[in-house]
C-alpha cells in the first residue's frame, strides 16, 4: 500500500517552461488536493477535488491547472512556470465521511524555478 | 490578520522537557482542530485531532482547544530527540479542506 505517491521528488525550471507533477493515490481516496508549503506561510491550497471530473479553485490557483480523469491521479500544471512558484508541493487526499478532514499527504515535490 | 496563526519558533528544549506548543485562530464556523508532525523533506502525518473544545490525549501528547479564546495548544511530555520536527496545526476549512498556521520547528536535543 504506497498511499500518496509524487513524482518528481525535485526539479528545476526555467521562466516560461511548462511542467506536471504527478499524483497518485492507491487508497480509493474520493478527495484530492494540492498544496504549496513556503517558509513562513505553512500550507497553501491550490486546487481540490471531490471526485473524477470535479475541481475546484483553492486559496492560491493562480498559474496552476488541474484535471481529474480518474479516482486515483490528481496532475498539477504549472503552465508558464514564475520564480514565485518556487516552493514544494504537496498532494494529499482523504475520504468521505473523515470529517476531521483527515489528510494523507505524499513525500512532496521541490520545484526551483530559475 | 491570517486564519490561523502559529509562532514559527524554533523552539530548542532539552530531552524529557514538556513542550507546549500554542495556535490562535479568528474563525469559530468550523469545528474540528488538528496537529500535523513534519520530519524534515517529509510530507505532514497526521498527529491529533479533537473536535470542539477539551482535551484529547493520546500517550505523551495531549491536544487541548479553547473555543472562548480561539486558542489550540499541543502539549509534549517527556519529549524525546525523535520528537523534533515541524509541527502545524490546522483547522478544518471546509469540506475536506485545511486552513494551517504557518509551523513550529521544535528541536529536542540529547
Amino acid at each position: 500500500n504506497a498511499g500518496v505517491t509524487q513524482t518528481p521528488k525535485f526539479q528545476v525550471l526555467k521562466t516560461g517552461q511548462s511542467m506536471t507533477l504527478q499524483c497518485a493515490q492507491d487508497m480509493n481516496h474520493e478527495y484530492m488536493s494540492w498544496y504549496r508549503q513556503d517558509p513562513g506561510m505553512g500550507l497553501r491550497l491550490i486546487h481540490y477535488s471531490v471526485g473524477a471530473g470535479i475541481t475546484d479553485q483553492g486559496e492560491v490557483p493562480n498559474g496552476y491547472n488541474v484535471s481529474r480523469s480518474t479516482t486515483e491521479d490528481f496532475p498539477l500544471r504549472l503552465l508558464s512556470a514564475a520564480p514565485s512558484q518556487t516552493s514544494v508541493y504537496f498532494c494529499a487526499s482523504s475520504y468521505e465521511g473523515s470529517g476531521a478532514n483527515v489528510l494523507t499527504f505524499g513525500a512532496g515535490s521541490r520545484l526551483t524555478v530559475l | 490578520q491570517k486564519e490561523v496563526e502559529q509562532d514559527p519558533g524554533p523552539l530548542s528544549v532539552p530531552e524529557g522537557a514538556i513542550v507546549s506548543l500554542n495556535c490562535t485562530y479568528s474563525n469559530s464556523a468550523f469545528q474540528y482542530f488538528m496537529w500535523y508532525r513534519q520530519y524534515s523533506r517529509k510530507g505532514p502525518e497526521l498527529l491529533m485531532y479533537t473536535y470542539s473544545s477539551g482535551n484529547k490525549e493520546d500517550g505523551r501528547f495531549t491536544a487541548q482547544v479553547d473555543k472562548s479564546s480561539k486558542y489550540i495548544s499541543l502539549f509534549i511530555r517527556d519529549s524525546q530527540p525523535s520528537d523534533s520536527a515541524t509541527y502545524l496545526c490546522a483547522r478544518t476549512g471546509g469540506y475536506n479542506k485545511l486552513i494551517f498556521g504557518a509551523g513550529t520547528r521544535l528541536a529536542v536535543h540529547p
